[in-house]
This record gives C-alpha cells, structure tokens and sequence, in this order.
C-alpha cells in the first residue's frame, strides 16, 4: 500500500515551458487535492476533485489546470510555467465520509527560471 | 466565511519543556478539526484529530480539545523533544465547503537541546 505517490521528486522548467505534475493513490479514496506550499502562507488549494469525473476550482487556478483521469489519478499541469509558479506541491486524497481526515503525497518541489 | 488561526512562529524550546501552540477558528455549522505536522523536507501528516465538541485527540504526546464555546483547538505537549521539531498546522473541514481543509498558516517549532 503506497498510499499517495507524486512524481517527479523535483523539477526545474524554464519560463513557458509546460508540464504535467503527476498524482496517484491506491486507497480508494473518492476525492483528490491540488496544493501548493510557499514558504510563509501555508496551503493553497489550488484544484480538488470530489469525485472521479468531476473538478473544481479552488484559491489559486489561474495558470494551472488538472485531469481526474480516473479513481486513482489527479494531474497538474502547467500550460506555460511563469517563475511565480516556483512552488512546493502537494497532492492529497480524501476518503468518503463526514469526518475524514486527508492524506498527503511527498511533494513536487517545482523551480520556474 | 470559514477561517484559522495559529500563533505565529517560529517557536523555540528547550527540551522537555511544555509546549502551547494556539490555534482558533471561525466556522459555519460544526467543523472537524486537525492538527497535521510536516517534518523538513517531508510531505504532511495527520498528527490528529477531533470531530466534535469537548473532544479530545491525541498522539504521540500531543493534545487538543475541541473547545466549542472558544472556537478553539489549541495543541499542547507536556515535555517536548529535539525530533518534535517541524511545522505544525491547524486545519477545519466544513460539510458546506464539501469537506475541503481550511488551513492556518503554520507555526515552526524548533526544540534545542
């Protein structure tokens, strides 16, 4: 049970330049989480996606958009990446259920030049 | 709206010593609460959790309780250690926000030996 895996580790891009942040969970979980971590302002949510087949916008869209491919996977991507989107990501997935807490992957840490 | 408030940081201990970290909210209906931790250069991590008034969770030495009448959920540890150091953040989830975390900002607790 790997739980929540992200890939890549870390990545540098050049300004314009596109990518795709890649999420996968084995645990069954129905929603999925986009955040990103900039150092002193905590987590932004940047997209969720509540159940397979659907996605939301949360605080932070612009510039990004996301694939709930299926049950298990939750994509990012960067259409054209701007030094502003230097940032720590992190996916998340959530259970059903009232009262469940969210599980979080290990991180992109994504530099933009 | 839905919000979080932690002391800010960073927090610097000795070891053993006893440790608050203030953590308030404000929320429509009834939240859930949680305190998570992410240790550097790591994803986060459920440290706990309380879904009701007058609850208490607990782990690993650390505690909070559910204080309906403050709105508050402060994290507290009797005799703190050098591996405690780490960030810890407050989080709510609200059913009318589809259960998506509303975090504070995160307090850096660095315990001294």
């Amino acid at each position: 049970n790997a739980g929540v895996t992200q890939t890549p580790k870390f990545q540098v891009l050049k300004t314009g330049q596109s990518m795709t942040l890649q999420c996968a969970q084995d645990m069954n979980h129905n929603s999925m989480y986009w955040y990103r971590q900039d150092p002193g302002m905590g987590l932004r949510l940047i997209y969720y996606s509540a159940s397979e087949g659907t996605t939301d916008k949360g605080e932070v869209p612009n510039g990004y958009n996301v694939s709930r491919l299926n049950k298990r996977e939750f994509s990012l991507r960067l259409e054209s990446a701007a030094p502003s989107q230097t940032s720590v990501y992190f996916c998340a997935s959530r259970p059903l259920g009232n009262y469940n807490e969210q599980f979080f992957g290990p991180g992109t840490r994504l530099t933009v030049l | 709206g839905n919000s979080v408030t932690q002391m800010e940081g960073p927090v610097t201990l000795s070891e053993e010593a006893f440790l608050t970290i203030n953590c308030t909210y404000t929320a429509t209906g009834y939240p859930s609460l949680f305190w998570y931790v992410q240790y550097p250069g790591e994803g986060l991590q459920l440290l706990l959790k309380a879904t009701k008034a007058d609850d208490k969770g607990s782990n690993k030495g650390f505690e909070a309780t559910y204080r309906k009448e403050t709105t508050s959920f402060h994290l507290e540890k009797g005799s703190v250690q050098v591996s405690d150091s780490a960030v810890y953040f407050c989080a709510l989830s609200v059913m009318d926000s589809n259960y998506q975390l509303i975090w504070g900002a995160g307090t850096k607790l660095i315990i001294k030996p």
